[in-house]
């Protein structure tokens, strides 16, 4: 079946613009992740939503930074007024549910590029 | 919160040589403990991971790590590698947030 897919692939901004990068889950995944992984650093949490529960912001580094998912399917994440040091690849995961044996599914990333 | 420290950043190794990948992770509760790979311009994939039971657990292409729960490690090591294992390799735990948090990763290069 489909993986975790993620577009678009790469997107150049300008500083100070919004983007929207989504998210498609794998079917019946209900737990939903968004990472980002600046250059040369690991991955770093932002967000995750699980089913109707309200979602884990804690991770998400201002208020600029918003995510939305719909049901358990797609989800998006906007970047507000867009700063240079947003520039990183920002990961989408999925799993069957928030629980430590269940694997989360990476999807191939979108590459955010702020001029 | 958990904690991940990766002690190589780069390795290269020779093929059909050993690699051993260091995994150092701090928790004030009980982890579970994985391996990720991201090999060029692919997602990352897991490569194995550990929930409990016997600590030496084997993962996809011949990788197998240990964990130490008394050296809070968790390293990652392959008798013989192939060309196609040059990729980025990430040590990563979670808690009972069931929020993963990696370390920054290791580049493996391997040379003919």
């Amino acid at each position: 079946g489909a993986g975790v897919s993620q577009s678009p692939s790469n997107k150049v901004t300008e500083k100070g613009k919004d983007v929207e990068l989504r998210c498609d889950p794998i079917s019946g995944h209900t737990a939903l992740y968004w990472y980002r992984q600046r250059l040369g650093q690991g991955l770093e949490f932002l967000i995750y939503f699980q089913g109707n529960s309200a979602p884990d912001k804690s991770g998400l580094p201002s208020d600029r930074f918003s995510a939305e998912r719909t049901g358990e399917s797609v989800s998006t994440l906007t970047i507000q007024r867009t700063q240079q040091e947003d520039s990183a690849v920002y990961l989408c995961a999925s799993s069957r549910r928030t629980s430590g044996n269940n694997e989360q599914f990476f999807g191939p990333g979108t590459r955010l590029t702020v001029l | 919160a958990q904690s991940v420290t990766q002690l190589d950043s780069q390795v290269p190794v020779f093929e059909e040589a050993p690699v051993e990948l260091r995994c150092n992770y701090s928790s004030s509760v009980s982890v579970y403990l994985f391996w990720y790979v991201q090999y060029p311009n692919q997602g990352l994939q897991l490569l194995l991971k550990y929930l409990s039971g016997s600590t030496l657990v084997k993962g996809i292409n011949g990788f197998e790590a240990e964990f130490n729960k008394s050296q809070t490690s968790f390293h990652l090591r392959k008798p013989s590698v192939h060309i196609s294992d040059t990729a980025e390799y990430f040590c990563a735990v979670m808690g009972n947030d069931y929020k993963l948090s990696f370390g920054a990763g290791t580049t493996v290069t391997v040379r003919a």
